[in-house]
């Protein structure tokens, strides 16, 4: 089982409605989650972090549930800028000299 | 600044032939990464160094694989002899430190397609 499951996608969804990706990883130690952003055929780039209370960034909100081992991120008034691959990512361990574990990824197309 | 930057952007070969893939960090982090992706199996670490030093190669396919850091400002990763099944974007990435919370800044990666 990979550490970290996505929903593939694609997400096709119109400018100005709100889409929400979710994803499960499964080391119950994690102990850092992050969303990055991946335009097709370009590198990936961290979106943002994840926090424990859950945080928001303008328009994207990102949630963890440790119990359930589950992160989500929400956007609200989706632009057509915001079509990309969003790579849920969970650390081994919290601290120094851990490793990152990369989702494959949720495919969204927002359509004007 | 300067992100991180690799060489070359794309690179065609045969099978059998060795592949050689570069990255030059950003200035001043201590933390490189190689990454491969695939559609199959998605981003995965291969290998990371952190002040020059190999700390985790568990994600090395094989011993067709090797990474140095000779310095701080320069990486290789080596496949020899490349097959097609090598065949994927390789990406470097650099962080400023190693603590897991720090962003990793990844180059434009290299397409390799092994034939």
């Amino acid at each position: 089982r990979k550490e970290v499951e996505q929903d593939p996608g694609p997400f096709n969804v119109p400018e100005g409605a709100t889409v929400a990706f979710n994803c499960t990883y499964s080391n119950s130690a994690s102990q850092s989650f992050f969303w990055y952003r991946q335009d097709c055929r370009k590198e990936p780039k961290l979106l943002m972090s994840v926090y424990s209370s859950g945080n928001e960034d303008g328009r994207f909100t990102a949630q963890l549930n440790r119990a359930s081992q589950y992160i989500s991120l929400l956007i609200r008034d989706s632009k057509l800028s915001d079509s990309a691959t969003y790579l849920c990512v969970v650390s081994d361990r919290g601290s120094t000299l851990g490793r990152l574990y990369f989702g494959r990824g949720t495919q969204l197309t927002v359509w004007p | 600044d300067a992100g991180v930057i690799q060489s070359p952007r794309h690179e065609v070969t045969e099978m059998g032939q060795e592949v050689t893939l570069r990255c030059k960090p950003i200035s001043g982090h201590n933390s490189l990464f190689w990454y491969r992706q695939t559609m199959m199996r998605g981003l995965e670490l291969l290998i990371y160094f952190n002040n020059n030093v190999p700390i985790d190669d568990s994600g090395m396919p094989e011993d067709r694989f090797s990474a140095k850091m000779p310095n701080a400002s320069f990486s290789t990763l080596k496949i020899q002899p490349s097959e097609p099944r090598d065949s994927a974007v390789y990406f470097c990435a650099s962080s400023r430190t190693s603590v897991i919370q720090e962003t990793q800044y990844f180059g434009p990666g290299t397409r390799l397609l092994v034939l």
